[in-house]
């Protein structure tokens, strides 16, 4: 059984740039939830898309978005990229989000 | 007051002993219950899930809540080299989002 995919696994933007992240869940699972990673804070929740809709959101500003298909794959988006958003991204899929969830490789972003 | 909180570490422990890690929350309605490991590098990897008062064993990990102390700890026994690792306890309030708190780094020493 194929686990959860991210892609791409790195990514170099520069400031201002914006950026677009894929996640494909584990089949079956309809909820994909969003994290931020950062030395110094953790892992930060960032939102829960589950068939399509977004049930629940962290508190970063409203640069950070995502979506869902009909596929259950999701996708986030970072707008206007600052130097702090450097992190490692990660998703993580489950198949009602209260559940286990099995997280990706996760994707290393950096911003020069 | 954090949601999640556990002690940073580095906990240590030699080859052989029980690695004990601790974790406690905030959220009186929270109702799941898990721990991840994550290697240097790596994604989290779920480990255990807990789900109602007591221990949960398996192979040598045990769980234990405690939800009137809002208390959660993993026990690892006959500790390993490679389970050298952070150990990341996650609570779900049942609201779809996981809280994760900021890990415990384990060490066991040859």
């Amino acid at each position: 059984k194929a686990g959860v995919t991210q892609t791409p696994r790195y990514l170099i933007k520069t400031r201002g740039q914006q950026v677009t992240l894929s996640c494909s869940p584990i089949s079956g699972h309809r909820s994909v939830s969003w994290y931020q990673q950062t030395p110094g804070q953790g892992l930060q929740f960032l939102f829960e898309y589950f068939s399509e809709t977004q049930r629940n959101k962290g508190n970063f500003p409203g640069r950070f978005s995502g979506r869902q298909f009909s596929n259950s794959r999701s996708e986030m988006n970072v707008s206007t990229l600052e130097l702090g958003d450097s992190a490692l991204y990660l998703c993580a899929s489950s198949f009602s989000g209260e559940l286990e969830a099995f997280f990706g490789q996760g994707t290393r972003l950096t911003v020069v | 007051q954090k949601e999640v909180e556990q002690n940073s570490g580095p906990l240590s422990v030699p080859e052989g002993a029980i690695a004990s890690l601790n974790c406690t929350y905030s959220d009186r309605g929270s109702q799941s219950f898990f721990w991840y490991r994550q290697y240097s590098g790596k994604s989290p990897e779920l480990i255990m899930s807990i789900y109602s008062n007591g221990d949960k064993e398996d192979g040598r990990f045990t769980a234990q809540l405690n939800k009137a102390s809002q208390y959660v700890s993993l026990l690892i026994r006959d500790s390993q080299p490679s389970d050298s690792a952070t150990y990341l306890c996650a609570v779900s309030a049942g609201n779809n989002d996981m809280r994760f708190g900021a890990g415990t780094r384990l060490t066991v020493k040859p």
